[in-house]
């Protein structure tokens, strides 16, 4: 079966450069959810689009933005980096709420983000 | 604050029965219990979720106790591959956001 799709893999940065990491939900998914893990840390919930509006919100900086697109794939823009952002980035998508259990969340494999 | 509370860590023989705790004693009445594992460094991935029967499918079984303030989580012959951090969430259907805590670092061993 189809999964998430993240990419790139893997991305080595600069401080104060700038960074946008892709998601690709699985087919027929309209939930996009991003999540950021520190080194030694557990998942953090950062924001969530819906039919391409932003749906929650969580500890995201305000220097990083994200959007939904058409065809539902997602895009975390990050500026201004800095060393605390290294961490590996989650995509997850769902269905969306029809019913309970379509809105099951299902994760990529993630970007590891390094900044230098 | 914690919604859930799980032992940081358990072992388990391999071909034997891994039964991780999950503590909820705060969950309501709409909430279900769900639970997922973190293969080092992977993508979290989805196990099974309940609200107050006992829920089973090709991965694992979910106990839920009849008050719903605590679940099993049972892995019936626990493999190698089994070993990772296995996170129990409470959450609202429909509610976008899974909070994960501290989860149990599950060691199966040969």
């Amino acid at each position: 079966a189809a999964g998430v799709i993240q990419s790139p893999r893997h991305l080595i940065k600069e401080k104060r450069e700038t960074a946008t990491l892709k998601c690709y939900p699985i087919p027929r998914h309209d939930t996009v959810y991003w999540y950021q893990q520190g080194p030694g840390q557990d998942p953090q919930f950062l924001i969530s689009f819906y039919e391409k509006m932003q749906s929650d919100k969580g500890s995201i900086p305000d220097r990083f933005s994200a959007q939904q697109f058409s065809d539902y794939h997602s895009e975390l823009n990050m500026s201004s980096l800095e060393l605390g952002d290294s961490a590996l980035y989650f995509c997850a998508s769902s269905l969306g709420w029809v019913a309970v259990g379509t809105d099951t969340q299902y994760f990529g494999p993630g970007t590891r983000l390094t900044v230098l | 604050d914690a919604k859930t509370t799980q032992p940081p860590s358990m072992d388990c023989a391999e071909g034997r029965a891994a039964n991780l705790p999950c503590n909820h004693s705060t969950i309501s009445g709409n909430e279900y219990v769900y639970w997922y594992r973190q293969i080092h460094s992977q993508g979290p991935q989805y196990i099974i979720h309940g609200l107050k029967n006992n829920e089973t499918n090709e991965m694992a079984s979910l106990i839920i106790t009849e008050d719903r303030k605590s679940s099993t989580l049972i892995l019936p012959h626990a493999t190698l591959r089994d070993t990772a951090v296995y996170y129990c969430i409470v959450s609202l259907p429909g509610y976008s956001t899974l909070t994960f805590g501290k989860g149990t670092m599950l060691l199966v061993s040969p």
